[in-house]
């Protein structure tokens, strides 16, 4: 039971490139969430899905897109990236809705955006 | 709306001292309050959380946190720190907003440091 894993750990940008962000969840949770960690803010949500095929638009979605097409996968994409976007990116999934179910966080991906 | 302010971006103890991580909140309903950890280069996890019933919540690694609603604070405490509990703290509430999303709001973080 791997729980939630992120792909990849590391990653290094020009501004203008593009790139995916994968995040896997082997606990067949309904509900999995994007978010960005920068110093001093603490995290904040990017997108989330509330379930196989749909997504939602969080506090900073500009510049991100994400897809949900495999319940237990959730794709973050940067079309074309600025530095801005430099920061650690956190996946995170939860079994249900409710405002007391613990969500369980990947490791994270470090992106730096030259 | 629900917000979350840590007082302290960095905490340093002694190694035996007592840790307290300082968290208030603003939340129109009674609010779901939840403290996470970070280790270096980890993701978070869960160290406790209070959601109804008694007011004080313990943890895993001997944490503990109470929740005062007179205060609106859920501060964290652990009577001796150890070296192992240097990590990064959050704190969180549960944003009951008519989308029902199950979101967290996160407040900016504490690090605790850890002396020998």
């Amino acid at each position: 039971n791997a729980g939630v894993t992120q792909t990849p750990k590391f990653r290094v940008l020009k501004t203008g490139q593009s790139m995916t962000l994968l995040c896997a969840q082997d606990m067949n949770h309904e509900y999995m969430y994007w978010y960005r960690q920068d110093p001093g803010m603490g995290l904040r949500l990017i997108h989330y899905s509330v379930g196989e095929g749909t997504t939602a638009k969080g506090e900073v979605p500009d510049g991100y897109n994400v897809s949900r097409l495999k319940k237990q996968n959730f794709l973050l994409g940067l079309e074309s990236a600025a530095p801005s976007q430099t920061s650690v990116y956190f996946c995170a999934s939860s079994y249900s809705n409710a405002a007391v179910e613990t969500q369980y966080f990947g490791p994270g991906t470090r992106l730096l955006v030259l | 709306a629900q917000s979350v302010t840590q007082l302290g971006s960095h905490v340093s103890v002694s190694e035996g001292a007592l840790v307290l991580l300082r968290c208030n909140y603003s939340s129109s309903v009674p609010p779901y309050l939840f403290w996470y950890v970070q280790y270096p280069n980890q993701g978070l996890q869960l160290l406790l959380k209070y959601t109804t019933g008694a007011t004080l919540v313990k943890g895993i690694n001997g944490f503990e946190a109470e929740f005062k609603k007179s205060e609106t604070s859920f501060h964290l405490t652990k009577p001796s720190a150890h070296m192992s509990d240097a990590a990064e703290y959050f704190c969180a509430v549960s944003d009951q907003g008519s989308s029902n999303t199950g979101k967290l709001i996160f407040g900016q973080g504490t690090t605790l440091q850890v002396k020998p």
